[in-house]
């Protein structure tokens, strides 16, 4: 079975653009989670979509926005980048709403100049 | 809150000795989820174990080991005659209930195996 694919792998932004990730889960798997790792903060929950709907939230703004498609495939949205949103952006699926054992992918990795 | 607390920030053993990497976790909730992760150089997290609260009987997996004391609400986890191949960022985590797959993770323990 495959894992949870994450595409672009690398990705160099300017401050100001607005970038898109996308996360492909695991067959059969219908929750999708986003997280950011950086240095300073670590890992932080972003947001949870299960069967289209965003179903739990982070503490992030309002730039950070997400979706999850009929195919449980999940992109990510960042618009107005700033220079402290380069990070490693991590998508991780789990097989249903509550199975809590989630699967991640190898992440995005973003750099905003 | 909940919150995860790994003190330890960096490790370094030689191969074949033991070492225990500790997580002390708080939560509000009586049940709840803990977890270990494991992230390699490459970046992604590989998952480990899953516990939940009703559950402190330890566990054991080949060389990992957890033990689970909810009356200290810790979750530590013992690597037995570690390899090289060990090395890595460990991460413990915490979910609550109500917010299951919203994992808090702790700032990670960086295990370093030398030879």
């Amino acid at each position: 079975k495959a894992g949870v694919t994450q595409t672009p792998r690398y990705l160099i932004k300017t401050r100001g653009q607005q970038v898109t990730l996308s996360c492909s889960p695991i067959s059969g798997h219908r929750s999708v989670s986003w997280y950011q790792q950086t240095p300073g903060q670590g890992l932080q929950f972003l947001f949870e979509y299960f069967s289209e709907t965003q179903r739990n939230k982070g503490n992030f703004p309002g730039r950070f926005s997400g979706r999850q498609f009929s195919n449980s495939r999940s992109e990510m949205n960042v618009s107005t980048l700033e220079l402290g949103d380069s990070a490693l952006y991590l998508c991780a699926s789990s097989s249903s709403g509550y199975s809590y054992e989630q699967y991640f992918g190898p992440g995005t990795r973003l750099t905003v100049t | 809150a909940q919150k995860v607390t790994q003190a330890q920030t960096e490790i370094s053993v030689v191969e074949k000795e033991d070492v225990t990497l500790d997580c002390v976790y708080e939560t509000r909730d009586t049940t709840y989820y803990l977890f270990w992760y494991k992230q390699p150089p490459s970046g992604e997290l590989v998952f480990l174990i899953r516990r939940n609260s009703f559950d402190e009987q330890n566990e054991i997996s080949g060389r990992y080991s957890w033990n689970f004391q909810k009356s200290t609400s810790s979750f530590n986890f013992t690597i037995t005659a570690s390899q090289v191949v060990d090395s890595a960022v460990y991460f413990c985590a915490l979910s609550e209930t109500g917010t299951a797959s919203k994992l808090t993770f702790g700032t990670g323990t960086r295990l370093q195996v030398t030879l």
